[in-house]
């Protein structure tokens, strides 16, 4: 059983290219969400979903892209990167929007140079 | 929106002793949920605790859903308990607290 799963694990990028960090769940939740964390900072909410072809944002979206084509995938594209924007990245995803449990998946570590 | 935070920052243990942490929250809320961040950045869930007292081996949390506060127990602690512990709360999106950083001394 997969659970989250996030790609890629590592990337190393120039300001100003454009990249998409994916992630995928098994478990057919209907609640998707991405988080970045930072020292000292916590997890903060950058986007989420509710469902297909639903996307909202969170408490950091600037600079970030997101799509929901379909229940299983919720990528997340960063069309022009920016050294502020190096960080950890976290994919999550719950069965229910108020009542049910967070999954994560094993994080994404960005550098933008 | 919610407000969530978490005492102590930081707390270094010796092998085998027991610690509390706490996490305070600001209104009312549908979901409580604990994590541990291991030393490689893994987020591991430990309780799903809107309300109520559950125990897993060592660990036990106990929500004081009327209160606003979390409590997470830790037992003869482990190094291998080391990382930083989360809460995190669900208002209208999941709102984290800053953490509490858990290291145990061999």
């Amino acid at each position: 059983n997969a659970g989250v799963t996030q790609t890629p694990k590592f990337q190393v990028l120039k300001t100003g290219q454009s990249m998409t960090l994916q992630c995928a769940q098994d478990m057919n939740h209907e609640y998707m969400s991405w988080y970045r964390q930072d020292p000292g900072m916590g997890l903060r909410l950058i986007h989420y979903s509710v469902g297909a072809g639903i996307t909202d944002q969170g408490e950091v979206p600037n600079g970030y892209n997101v799509s929901r084509s379909t229940t299983e995938d919720f990528p997340l594209r960063l069309l022009s990167a920016a050294p502020s924007q190096t960080s950890v990245y976290f994919c999550a995803s719950s069965g229910q929007t108020n009542t049910g449990e967070l999954f994560f998946g094993e994080g994404s570590r960005l550098t933008v140079l | 929106g919610i407000q969530v935070e978490q005492s102590p920052p930081d707390l270094i243990l010796q092998e085998g002793a027991n610690s509390t942490l706490r996490c305070n929250f600001s209104d009312s809320v549908n979901n409580l949920q604990w994590f541990h961040q291991n030393p490689w950045g893994q987020l591991i869930n430990l309780f799903y605790i809107p309300s109520g007292t559950k125990q897993n081996g060592r660990l036990s949390a106990t929500t004081v859903a009327t209160e606003r506060y979390s409590l997470l127990y830790i037992s003869s602690s482990q190094t291998t308990d080391s990382g930083v512990y989360f809460c995190a709360v669900l208002g209208q999106n999941f709102v984290f607290g800053p953490g509490t950083r858990l290291s145990v001394l061999p």
